[in-house]
């Protein structure tokens, strides 16, 4: 079965803090991987993805993931986090063999205090 | 990447009563597009999954006949909610699929509909 799993479900953190978000899939099938997040009433932006090449991958407003195959990992990342960050992140799957279905993580809350 | 729009952001509605809304493809013609819904604090739950010109696909547990879609052309795509209930106000998220080298979907800015 393919799925994705974050791990947590909550993340609080202190402005100014490091920060990563835990995404895991599972996959027969080569996959493209997403990270998105939502603030509160909006819709889903699109913060990084990883299709091919480097495994590390820089998105916007300082976030990063790294991609590893041998973990089936995709975790988030961001040196310091500002109040701002304060959002739902989703973590989602393309499997290369289901067009453009996408299999969504459950989500992180990502709060962040002053 | 394609901008998507979503009419109306918001709606208000008596139970027993149709609600549609809009999906519009603003700079990328769609042949894909995809409905979403999503209850507070849980993630998104794909619902349907809609082709211009023929019949929407539906996930499973998802009625048909209660949420109608129709993709009567590349740039617009609607989802009709037939005789509404209170266990139907969520928000409601569309996207649009691309093709290419990998097929990625945009995001809608989402529908937030409560049934009285």
């Amino acid at each position: 079965a393919q799925s994705v799993t974050q791990l947590d479900s909550q993340v609080p953190v202190f402005e100014e803090a490091p920060v990563e978000l835990r995404c895991n899939y599972s996959s027969s099938v080569s996959v493209y991987l997403f990270w998105y997040v939502q603030y509160p009433n909006q819709g889903l932006q699109l913060l990084l993805k990883y299709l091919s090449g480097s495994t590390l991958v820089k998105g916007i407003n300082g976030f990063e993931a790294e991609f590893n195959k041998s973990q089936t990992s995709f975790h988030l990342r961001k040196p310091s986090v500002h109040i701002s960050d304060t959002a739902e992140y989703f973590c989602a799957v393309i499997h290369n063999n289901a067009g453009n279905m996408l299999t969504f993580g459950g989500g992180t809350r990502l709060m962040v205090k002053p | 990447g394609a901008v998507v729009s979503q009419h109306p952001s918001w709606v208000i509605c008596k139970s027993g009563t149709s609600v549609k809304i809009e999906c519009r493809s603003l700079d990328f013609q769609a042949t894909t597009m995809f409905w979403y819904r999503q209850f507070p604090k849980q993630s998104l739950m794909l619902m349907a999954t809609s082709n211009e010109g023929s019949k929407a696909t539906y996930e499973q547990g998802v009625e048909k006949d209660k949420f109608l879609i129709n993709h009567a052309s590349l740039t617009l795509s609607t989802l009709t909610v037939t005789s509404a209930h209170p266990e139907d106000s969520s928000f409601y998220i569309c996207s649009v699929g691309t093709s290419g080298r990998v097929n990625e979907q945009f995001f809608g800015p989402g529908t937030r509909l409560t049934v009285l």
